[in-house]
């Protein structure tokens, strides 16, 4: 069965040390692979997405995830956390194989940096 | 900018009522989705569309239909309001799968907080 996993329910970072926001996946053939953020009483923003090339993929405010096909992983990064990217974050994933419309959601991550 | 907006960003309902959740978008997208968010469940995806007056079920159907008569606008329609049904909704458009090329990037509105009694 195709799934997302984000292992941690929630995230604590220190302002200013680097963070990581783990997701794992199973699916058939080749992914697309995204990142939402979803500020509080916010709907969803996209942030980053990887659908081939580069496995290191750059996206908006300083968030970057890394594409790793041998660990199925795509964790989300930033070197230097600020309190506002306080937030819930979503990993997704499309299965390239098929016709499909539908995008894999993972949990969420609740990720909560203290100054 | 690009905008998804729906109707309430709060509801109270009472059960047995039937509710309308409504979704507009001014990107012209083809696809247009409706998730339900619950709290360690993610986004659990309830009916999408991919044009005017077609819909498919997402995983969790059951007690909900839609309807999508023009092309930006998409309704969620709770039949016959239960408890379990009090939950986030949220609506999102992208661009088809193939054709224009966005690779399924979906652009979410606010949500919807619907409470039923």
């Amino acid at each position: 069965a195709q799934s997302v996993a984000q292992p941690e329910d929630q995230v604590n970072v220190a302002e200013g040390n680097p963070l990581t926001v783990k997701c794992t996946y199973s699916v058939s053939g080749n992914p697309y692979l995204f990142w939402y953020v979803q500020y509080p009483n916010r709907g969803l923003q996209f942030l980053l997405k990887y659908i081939t090339g580069d496995n290191l993929v750059k996206g908006s405010y300083g968030f970057e995830a890394e594409f790793n096909k041998s660990q199925t992983s795509f964790h989300l990064k930033k070197p230097s956390a600020l309190v506002s990217d306080s937030a819930l974050y979503f990993c997704a994933v499309r299965d390239r194989s098929g016709s499909n419309y539908q995008l894999i959601w993972g949990a969420g991550t609740k990720l909560i940096i203290k100054p | 900018d690009v905008k998804v907006t729906q109707s309430s960003r709060y509801l109270v309902k009472r059960t047995g009522e039937k509710v309308f959740l409504e979704c507009v978008q001014d990107m012209d997208h083809e696809n247009m989705f409706w998730y339900r968010q619950d709290p360690g469940l993610g986004l659990r995806l309830i009916y999408f569309s991919y044009d005017v007056k077609m819909k498919e079920k997402g995983d969790i159907p059951e007690g909900y239909s839609v309807s999508r008569e023009k092309k930006e606008r998409f309704s969620l329609i709770l039949e016959s309001a239960s408890t379990n049904q009090t939950s986030m909704y949220l609506c999102a458009s992208s661009l088809p799968v193939v054709g224009r090329g966005s690779y399924n990037e979906q652009f979410f509105g606010p949500g919807t907080r619907l409470t039923v009694l």
